[in-house]
């Protein structure tokens, strides 16, 4: 089963509003990824966990927030949410950091008003 | 960091021809080289990859080229099929990071 499940898969947003987009996986994979779709965009890494590390990418760093309390569950945290954290965002999953396979969750749409 | 161009932003062809999809990089340090697949509606789908170590992987009806010299890879669909229309994404990854190509969205007419 390489399933990734993400919650919710719609979200809608005030802004200035905090969000909390919540992943898991059950396939004991070490390492888990958020990525930020936007429309006709390619698909961009914004952080990832290798078991408890966290890393950001440089560009997003201040922008989003993760936690990883276990091996299965990945959250990404907006604070104050902005017209442009519209996107799609995608959790992936891969075995570990050794240019595994990656598997990707369906999404969060995520709507900012 | 790494840039990964996908050249053709849409791509239209007929039932039963071949469809071709180019990418160029630009790190000489990646060395792992996925393609997934996103059809209407969902999310990314893992479809083949390549590893610098080889310079073409088939899987069925899917041949990766990779030309690490000109730092430019490609994937072949064979025979295509209505089922195959979809957004194709290249990537390039130095290990884990992947760096993402825009996609090209594939039609196959019948």
């Amino acid at each position: 089963d390489t399933t990734v499940k993400q919650n919710p898969r719609y979200k809608l947003a005030r802004v200035g509003k905090p969000v909390n987009l919540i992943c898991s996986q059950t396939m004991n994979h070490d390492t888990m990824y958020w990525y930020q779709k936007k429309p006709n965009q390619a698909p961009k890494l914004l952080l990832f966990y290798y078991d408890k590390i966290l890393n950001r990418e440089a560009d997003t760093f201040e922008k989003f927030q993760s936690s990883r309390p276990n091996n299965s569950f990945c959250s990404l945290y907006i604070g104050s949410a902005g017209l442009e954290y519209s996107a799609m965002y995608l959790c992936a999953s891969s075995r570990d950091m050794t240019g595994d396979t990656q598997y990707f969750g369906p999404g969060t749409r995520l709507l900012v008003l | 960091g790494e840039k990964v161009e996908q050249h053709e932003s849409t791509l239209s062809v007929r039932e039963g021809d071949s469809a071709v999809i180019n990418c160029t990089y630009t790190d000489t340090a990646s060395s792992y080289f996925p393609w997934y697949k996103q059809e209407a509606g969902k999310s990314l789908h893992f479809v083949i990859d390549i590893r610098s170590n080889v310079d073409r992987k088939q899987s069925q009806r899917l041949i990766v080229l990779l030309d690490k010299k000109a730092k430019r890879f490609s994937l072949h669909i064979t025979a295509t099929q209505p089922e195959d229309s979809a957004i194709y994404f290249c990537a390039g990854a130095n290990y884990n990071v992947l760096y993402f190509g825009s996609g090209t969205k594939l039609t196959v007419e019948p």
